[in-house]
């Protein structure tokens, strides 16, 4: 079945630095895709979304990127801060989560 | 506006029991949807209600029911509880369908332990 995945589980940043979280997709038809970010013991919180007949759409210090010839989606957070850490989800509308990027910012 | 809204946050349930979550989408959102979300396995998608009609279902068992209420409030309930039903469940709603290309917005959902 189709599905989307995270690149690294784990991703590890100085504060202040740019943080870059990647997706990869499997269903060439889809055309929404969404971030989200999960704190522990919280809910999913929608970032940022973005269309298929677009390839970079940016938010307030998010940026997100879509590559649709290598069925690519990143996420940049720029000059990371320690409330950015967290679990950072990509998802493809409808319905499909990746597995998950769990974020640790580094003072 | 208030956001999505789930109870109970936090129940312990032993095994054979049922369970019932609610779920109050945000004011205006008629599509309510459910997941499941485990260490091992991520966010799975149980069910989606549109207008009280089950629209979309995952693969999950029988076990494993919803329905959805005129005012757009939604239940879903276990039944027969098994020890790996242990989960956070959360609940998420959006304007239309999610197929549609709808954006939805997750409450902090209900965290269930079976024991």
């Amino acid at each position: 079945g189709e599905s989307v995945g995270l690149h690294l589980p784990t991703l590890s940043v100085q504060e202040g630095d740019n943080s870059i979280i990647n997706c990869a997709y499997s269903n060439s038809a889809s055309d929404y895709f969404i971030w989200y970010k999960q704190e522990s013991g919280k809910g999913p919180q929608f970032i940022i979304d973005i269309r298929s007949n677009m390839d970079k759409r940016q938010g307030q210090r998010v940026t997100v990127l879509l590559n649709k010839t290598v069925k690519h989606l990143s996420l940049q957070i720029a000059a990371t801060q320690p409330g950015d850490s967290a679990v950072y989800f990509c998802a493809e509308a409808p319905l499909s989560f990746g597995a998950g990027t769990t974020v640790t910012v580094r003072a | 506006k208030a956001g999505v809204t789930q109870t109970p946050r936090y129940l312990i349930k032993t095994r054979g029991q049922q369970v019932t979550l609610s779920c109050s989408p945000i004011s205006g959102h008629r599509s309510v949807s459910w997941y499941q979300q485990t260490p091992g396995q991520g966010l799975q998608f149980l069910f989606e209600y549109f207008s009280e009609t089950q629209r979309n279902k995952g693969n999950f068992p029988g076990r494993f029911s919803g329905r959805q209420f005129s005012n757009s409030r939604s239940e879903m309930n276990v039944s027969t509880l098994e020890l790996g039903d242990s989960a956070l469940y959360l609940c998420a709603s959006s304007i239309g369908l999610t197929v549609s290309g709808n954006t939805i917005y997750f409450g902090e959902g209900s965290w269930l332990t079976v024991v």
